[in-house]
């Protein structure tokens, strides 16, 4: 049974690119979260996609965008690079209702 | 909103000695609360969650955690570490699966 994959494991760009990152859920998984974790912090909630809609966001710009198919895969796009974005980009899923998420080994996104 | 605190940001342990990591939170209602594990350059691994029930929550690894309404708190704790615990722990609060993590504290187990 394999867990949750992310691609792809390292990205370098440099400021004002675009970028996409993907997710592949858990088997029986159709809840997808993305984290934003810079270096030294804890993640930070992005947004949610379940049902393809997204249906909670945190604190980040419309630079931040996503999607969700149906197969419950999902990518997170990220327009006009800063500096700043440089983290680690962390997928979870869930299944349903349940509070419980899952973690990707994240992507590492390096912007120069 | 809901917060999380973890007080300590770094804590060196002797190999076999026991741990406990502290963990603060602030939250409206019920929480459901989670302690994460994340190795250097890796993703998050699930250790524990509370979500109802039995105050003391057995995980994987030998961890175990200790609700307590009246201190806000969730602390981890092992009663013999091992020199592969060393990594960074998180606790968590979630609100409808979306979570909110806190600032993390770093294990270092010396020989």
């Amino acid at each position: 049974d394999a867990g949750v994959t992310q691609s792809p494991t390292h990205l370098i760009k440099t400021r004002g690119q675009q970028v996409t990152l993907r997710c592949s859920p858990k088997s029986g998984h159709d809840t997808v979260s993305w984290y934003q974790q810079a270096l030294g912090q804890g993640p930070q909630f992005i947004f949610q996609y379940y049902e393809e809609e997204e249906r909670q966001r945190g604190n980040f710009p419309d630079r931040f965008s996503g999607h969700q198919f149906p197969n419950y895969s999902s990518e997170l796009n990220v327009n006009a690079l800063l500096l700043g974005d440089s983290a680690l980009y962390l997928c979870a899923t869930g299944q349903g209702e349940q509070e419980t998420q899952y973690f990707g080994p994240g992507t590492r996104l390096l912007v120069l | 909103a809901q917060s999380v605190t973890q007080p300590d940001i770094h804590i060196t342990v002797s190999e076999g000695a026991s741990l406990e990591l502290r963990c603060n939170y602030s939250y409206g209602a019920t929480p459901y609360l989670f302690w994460y594990v994340q190795s250097p350059g890796q993703g998050l691994q699930l250790l524990l969650k509370y979500f109802s029930g039995d105050t003391l929550v057995q995980g994987i690894k030998g961890f175990e955690a200790e609700f307590k309404r009246s201190q806000s708190s969730f602390n981890l704790r092992k009663p013999s570490v091992h020199w592969s615990d060393a990594a960074e722990y998180f606790c968590a609060v979630a609100r409808r699966r979306a979570l909110t993590f806190g600032s993390g504290t770093r294990l270092q187990v010396q020989p």
